[in-house]
C-alpha cells in the first residue's frame, strides 16, 4: 500500500533556530499534503494544506511566517519551524492524498516529534 | 463550523469484553468518516473508512456505523483484547477534503 514516510522523526533544536521536517510520498504523487500538529493528550489540529506548485492554505491562527510550508515536487512537502520556541514543542504529522482527490484515500507519516529547549 | 466529539476520553475494560467508542460531529455535509488508531507516540493507522452513503463497514472484530443525519458514529470491537490498547480518533472529511479529528478516546484493555 502507498507509504508515507517523514524524516526526521525526532528533533531536539534551541530555542532561535529553526528546523526543517520532511514528508515524503514514497510510491505515488501527492498533489496535496496536509499538516498537523498534535500537543499530548489531544486531538490532531490541521495547520496548513500544502499544494504541489502553489501557496499553502493555512488554517486560522497559524502563522504563515513562522511554519513555513514548501511543496517543491508531487512526492515531498517539507514545514519549517522558524525561530522556534518552547512552546513550538509538538508531534508535527503530515498525511497525503492519493491523486489528490477529495474522497481518495489519505495516509499519515510516522510523525516527527520536536522538542525545542 | 464542524466540531467533532468523541464519548468517552478515556476507557478502561477486561479482556474479552464488547466495546462501543463514540463520535459526534455538528455538520453533516461531510464527504465521508473515518475511524484511526494511535499508539503513544506514533502516527495513525486507518482502521474504517465509511462513505457517506454507507451506513457501516466491518474489518475483522470491528464495525463502524454512521448515522449522518443525527451527526453520529460508533466504533463497537468486539472481544477486546490487550493489543487493542491504544488512541482511537474519529475524523470527519469535509467537502474540501479537510479532516476534522475528534479529540480520541484513549482505550485500555486490561489482561
Amino acid at each position: 500500500g502507498a507509504v508515507v514516510s517523514q524524516h526526521p522523526s525526532r528533533v531536539i533544536c534551541k530555542s532561535g533556530t529553526s528546523v526543517k521536517i520532511e514528508c515524503r510520498s514514497l510510491d505515488f504523487q501527492a498533489t496535496t499534503m496536509f499538516w498537523y500538529r498534535q500537543f499530548p493528550k489531544q486531538s490532531l489540529m490541521l495547520m496548513a494544506t500544502s499544494n504541489e506548485g502553489s501557496k499553502a492554505t493555512y488554517e486560522q491562527g497559524v502563522e504563515k511566517d513562522k511554519f513555513l510550508i514548501n511543496h517543491a515536487s508531487l512526492t515531498l512537502s517539507t514545514l519549517t519551524v522558524t525561530s522556534a520556541h518552547p512552546e513550538d514543542s509538538s508531534f508535527y504529522i503530515c498525511s497525503a492524498r492519493v491523486g489528490g482527490l477529495a474522497g481518495n484515500t489519505i495516509y499519515f507519516g510516522e510523525g516527527s516529534w520536536l522538542t525545542v529547549v | 463550523k464542524q466540531e467533532v466529539t468523541q464519548i468517552p476520553a478515556a476507557l478502561s475494560v477486561p479482556e474479552g469484553e464488547n466495546l462501543v467508542l463514540n463520535c459526534s460531529f455538528t455538520d453533516s455535509a461531510i464527504y465521508n468518516l473515518q475511524w484511526f488508531r494511535q499508539d503513544p507516540g506514533k502516527g495513525l493507522t486507518s482502521l474504517l473508512l465509511i462513505q457517506s452513503s454507507q451506513r457501516e463497514q466491518t474489518s475483522g472484530r470491528l464495525n463502524a456505523s454512521l448515522d449522518k443525519s443525527s451527526g453520529r458514529s460508533t466504533l463497537y470491537i468486539a472481544a477486546s483484547q490487550p493489543g487493542d490498547s491504544a488512541t482511537y480518533l474519529c475524523a470527519v472529511e469535509d467537502q474540501g477534503g479537510k479532516l476534522i479529528f475528534g479529540q480520541g478516546t484513549e482505550l485500555s484493555v486490561k489482561p
